[in-house]
């Protein structure tokens, strides 16, 4: 089965862009998560959903960050405007049900300059 | 709240030698453990999982982890350090909400020489 896919791998963009980060679960996970390492931190929960329910956003940081799963398959994460301090890689990773083990994808590595 | 520490950011070992990673955990009620692996340009890959059925947790690729409650310790060993395992490994404690909102500790790099 193809696995958790991102796009881009890799996005460079100046202070006070928008870029906007894309997750493809496994087919069939209704359970979708985000997740983000920046730059010499811990990775931290952002959020989760349930097919396209926001279930848990309290890990997102700021009204800056939007996320979206709309149809209940893939989701997009919004940073609008990005700013230095959201510099990192962002995981993508999904589950078949609500305690099941997390598949992740390869991130997204994002550098705001 | 949940949380784990990693007592080391960087261990080196040569191959063939045993490896040991270091993990506590705090947790006010008997916790889920994980450990994670990332290759590097690789996402997560889930080593093994803790669920309170057996103190000792046998993993893929020959690792194992033991949760000792008296010592809020729950460290990754393997026997045999081999090039491929050289990574950064993630000590993880899962929040109990029913689903898998996860609390990661800040990796251990595991380098290995010839």
């Amino acid at each position: 089965e193809a696995g958790v896919t991102q796009f881009p791998s890799h996005s460079v963009i100046e202070k006070g862009q928008t870029v906007t980060l894309r997750c493809d679960p496994i087919s069939g996970h209704d359970n979708l998560y985000w997740y983000r390492r920046v730059m010499g931190k811990e990775i931290k929960f952002l959020l989760h959903f349930v097919k396209e329910s926001k279930q848990d956003e309290s890990g997102m940081p700021n009204n800056r960050f939007l996320a979206e799963r709309t149809g209940g398959t893939y989701s997009t994460l919004k940073v609008q405007p990005a700013e230095l301090e959201d510099s990192g890689v962002y995981f993508c990773a999904s589950s078949n049900t609500g305690d099941s083990p997390l598949h992740f994808g390869n991130g997204t590595r994002l550098t705001v300059t | 709240a949940q949380s784990v520490t990693q007592l080391d950011s960087h261990v080196s070992v040569s191959e063939g030698t045993p490896v040991l990673l270091r993990c506590n955990y705090s947790s006010s009620y008997s916790p889920s453990l994980f450990w994670y692996v990332q290759h590097p340009n690789k996402g997560l890959q889930l080593l093994l999982k803790y669920t309170s059925a057996a103190t000792l947790v046998k993993g893929i690729n020959g690792f194992e982890a033991e949760f000792k409650k008296s010592e809020t310790s729950f460290h990754l060993t393997k026997p045999s350090a081999h090039m491929s395992d050289a990574a950064e490994y993630f000590c993880v404690v899962s929040v109990n909400t029913g689903f898998q909102k996860l609390v990661f500790g800040t990796g251990t790099r595991l380098l290995v020489s010839p």
